[in-house]
């Protein structure tokens, strides 16, 4: 079965700190591969998703960066964090060609930039 | 661009039906989905409706769609406070893989 894990779970980081948010797949191979933030109080927003591996498409232009290394990893980084950068970041896949669409979630990391 | 609506806060008192209400504006939509988000947790996929379809039923949730009105609806029978939580209403049109998200309705289950 597939399994998707995200990590940190939860971070606390002060403003101009850098990020890195890790994100992995299991037993599935060549998964689109998505980011979304959720601020509080709000919907989803997606930032970035990944075709293949190095294949980045960025939706919100912004301080954040993508970058896909392995087929099944997908990592979120800033060289600067601001305080607008706080807020729930989810990782999803979805297995390339299917049907039904749908996305599978990671648990979410919770980003706190003071 | 494509656009989903939801109603933001839904109260019902345990044991009555929820109804879930979302509207839709993209024409192509090929799937709608219905995502549950508990607390601090990651949205997990509850069920969805291919578009040539009027309604879908698993266990306790109805899904009913009116292509015409692009109207989507999640009814959950006999709510229990297990059900609260937050439904994300989502689409995703024909070839796309990138699908569209409402804001969520946050689902409030009451004794």
């Amino acid at each position: 079965s597939q399994t998707i894990h995200q990590w940190p779970a939860t971070l606390v980081q002060p403003v101009g700190s850098p990020l890195s948010l890790e994100c992995t797949v299991e037993g599935t191979s060549n998964p689109n591969l998505y980011w979304y933030r959720q601020a509080a109080g709000r919907g989803l927003q997606l930032l970035f998703y990944s075709v293949g591996i190095g294949q980045i498409s960025s939706e919100v232009p912004q301080n954040l960066s993508a970058s896909r290394p392995q087929d099944r990893q997908f990592i979120l980084s800033s060289k600067k964090l601001l305080l607008s950068d706080s807020g729930f970041y989810l990782c999803a896949w979805r297995k390339q060609g299917a049907n039904t669409g749908e996305l599978f979630f990671g648990e979410g990391s919770r980003l706190t930039v003071l | 661009g494509e656009d989903v609506e939801q109603s933001l806060f839904l109260s019902v008192r345990e044991g009555d039906s929820s109804v879930i209400n979302c509207t839709y504006t993209d024409s192509s939509s090929t799937y709608l989905y219905w995502y549950k988000q508990e607390p601090g947790a990651g949205l997990q996929l509850l069920t969805y409706i291919f578009s040539n379809m009027d309604m879908k039923q698993d266990q306790r949730l109805t899904v009913l769609l009116n292509k015409k009105d692009k109207h989507l609806s999640l009814r959950i029978a006999d709510t229990q406070t297990g059900d609260s939580a937050i439904y994300f209403c989502a689409e995703v049109s024909g070839g796309s893989y990138i699908p569209t998200f409402g804001r969520g309705t946050s689902l409030i289950v009451h004794p």
